[in-house]
């Protein structure tokens, strides 16, 4: 058990619609990232959160959106779903920045969210 | 450009017999380098850490290499067993701390009984 959880486990909606994917972050770590992995490809960023604020952003869609709110909780909201957006996200966390001493660049994964554009 | 390249794609080998994965990487400047072993649908875990002055480490039957000058990794895999079926990702960290990973795309290792 990483520590990281998502929610849900499995989702499945249909083309147009919009999802929110929930993360729980290790406790202490203030760095959330989001990941997307489509079948057999490798991990794709998406977006990087520290302590509430943007830190970074990969390849995130104009539909996709994220927030890391005051819990240090963060959403993934994914909106006018398309069938290609059917895929693994996974939410991983860290202890803080690049610098930080304690910061060994772990990542810690949930189990990923499954999400079926149908 | 910062790329990391993991060979081969896939692998299948029998139980009991021992493999190498390879990566190389064009990450620079350099910090450290993690392998992962993702299982099929499920988040990775992070296997062994490299950095800049480390050869080897070990941690059970898997074994990770470095060469910082030739900028290139393997991972040992001694004994293979089932539970070792997995895809492998290789992560490259340009400098101290979990920003501006560069990923690999993983190399999927089957083992047959």
């Amino acid at each position: 058990d990483s520590g990281v959880t998502q929610t849900p486990k499995h989702l499945i909606t249909a083309t147009g619609q919009r999802v929110t994917l929930r993360c729980s972050p290790r406790s202490g770590d203030l760095s959330v990232y989001w990941y997307q992995q489509s079948l057999d490809q490798g991990l794709q960023f998406l977006i990087q959160y520290y302590n509430g604020e943007e830190r970074a952003k990969g390849n995130i869609l104009e539909r996709f959106s994220a927030q890391q709110f005051p819990d240090l909780h963060s959403e993934l909201n994914l909106s006018s779903l398309e069938l290609g957006d059917s895929a693994l996200y996974f939410c991983a966390s860290s202890v803080g920045l690049a610098g930080d001493r304690a910061n060994t660049g772990e990542l810690f994964f949930g189990e990923g969210s499954r999400l079926t554009v149908l | 450009k910062n790329q990391v390249e993991q060979s081969p794609q896939s692998l299948i080998i029998l139980e009991g017999k021992n493999c190498t994965l390879q990566c190389n990487y064009t990450v620079s400047p350099f910090s450290n380098l993690r392998w992962y072993k993702q299982d099929t649908g499920r988040g990775p875990v992070s296997l062994t850490i490299m950095t800049f002055s480390e050869n080897t480490k070990s941690n059970g039957r898997y074994t990770a290499t470095l060469d910082a000058d030739t900028k290139q990794s393997s991972l040992h895999i001694t004994a293979s067993q089932l539970s070792d079926s997995a895809s492998y990702i290789c992560v490259v960290s340009p400098r101290a701390g979990a920003n501006n990973l560069f990923f690999g795309t993983g190399t999927r290792l089957t083992v047959i009984p």
